[in-house]
């Protein structure tokens, strides 16, 4: 299992802005992965981020609005820049552990409004 | 497009009873398929995984596999009102599309 810890819980911002948000793994892990939760409905992934390397992005996510670092193996951030009301979503950070594809943990998410 | 479809529900069932719910994949390459749960207002967790054909049982959970069919279902046994959750199957890509793809979620009352 893997400890994940995400930051902040939840926040409240303006259109225009960005918003950083953290995700702190207890253990090295190679690939970590963040995903995006619109009320209501299920998971969509954003991008996979390996240390070391560029972050790989999903069809519909770029890098100019969600910039993404992996500075080391228990470390990643992702930012959602200049915000919309749609971008108003649960942002969650995701790892494997063990090295079985597709058993994931997940942080606790970031649950952003947008306004 | 690959995609899992579920059906959205509420699934309701009384306690004590079987709760069984059901998805279906498109890629007919892939390998691995999970059902992670999810309460409400808190991240998904992942409580089985299944890869080869047949039923896999674990406690109360029951995941099975039918490949030629491109089904999985998630039976619970003995329905406690603690299940009332979203259940959401997961399928790992195939063909170079090494990622999980997520469905919509069937969300499941138990009610007493």
């Amino acid at each position: 299992s893997a400890v994940i810890s995400q930051k902040p819980s939840r926040d409240i911002c303006q259109r225009g802005t960005s918003l950083t948000i953290q995700c702190q793994v207890d253990s090295q892990v190679t690939m970590m992965f963040w995903y995006r939760q619109q009320p209501g409905q299920s998971l969509t992934l954003i991008a996979t981020a390996n240390q070391g390397s560029e972050a790989t992005y999903e069809s519909g996510f770029v890098i100019d609005k969600f910039p993404i670092s992996r500075p080391n193996l228990t470390f990643s951030t992702l930012t959602v820049s200049n915000m919309s009301p749609e971008d108003s979503s649960i942002y969650l950070c995701s790892v494997e552990v063990g090295g079985s594809a597709g058993e994931l943990f997940f942080g606790e998410g970031s649950r952003l409004t947008v306004l | 497009q690959k995609e899992v479809e579920q059906n959205s529900g509420p699934l309701s069932v009384p306690e004590g009873a079987i709760a069984s719910l059901n998805c279906t994949y498109s890629d007919r390459g892939s390998q691995s398929f999970f059902w992670y749960r999810q309460y409400s207002g808190k991240s998904p967790e992942l409580i089985m995984f299944i890869y080869s054909n047949g039923d896999k049982e674990d406690g109360r959970f029951t995941a099975q596999l039918n490949k030629a069919s491109q089904y999985v279902s998630l039976l619970i046994r003995d329905s406690q009102p603690s299940d009332s959750a979203t259940y959401l199957c997961a399928v790992w890509g195939s063909g170079g599309y090494n990622k999980l793809i997520f469905g919509a979620g069937t969300r499941l009352a138990v009610h007493p």
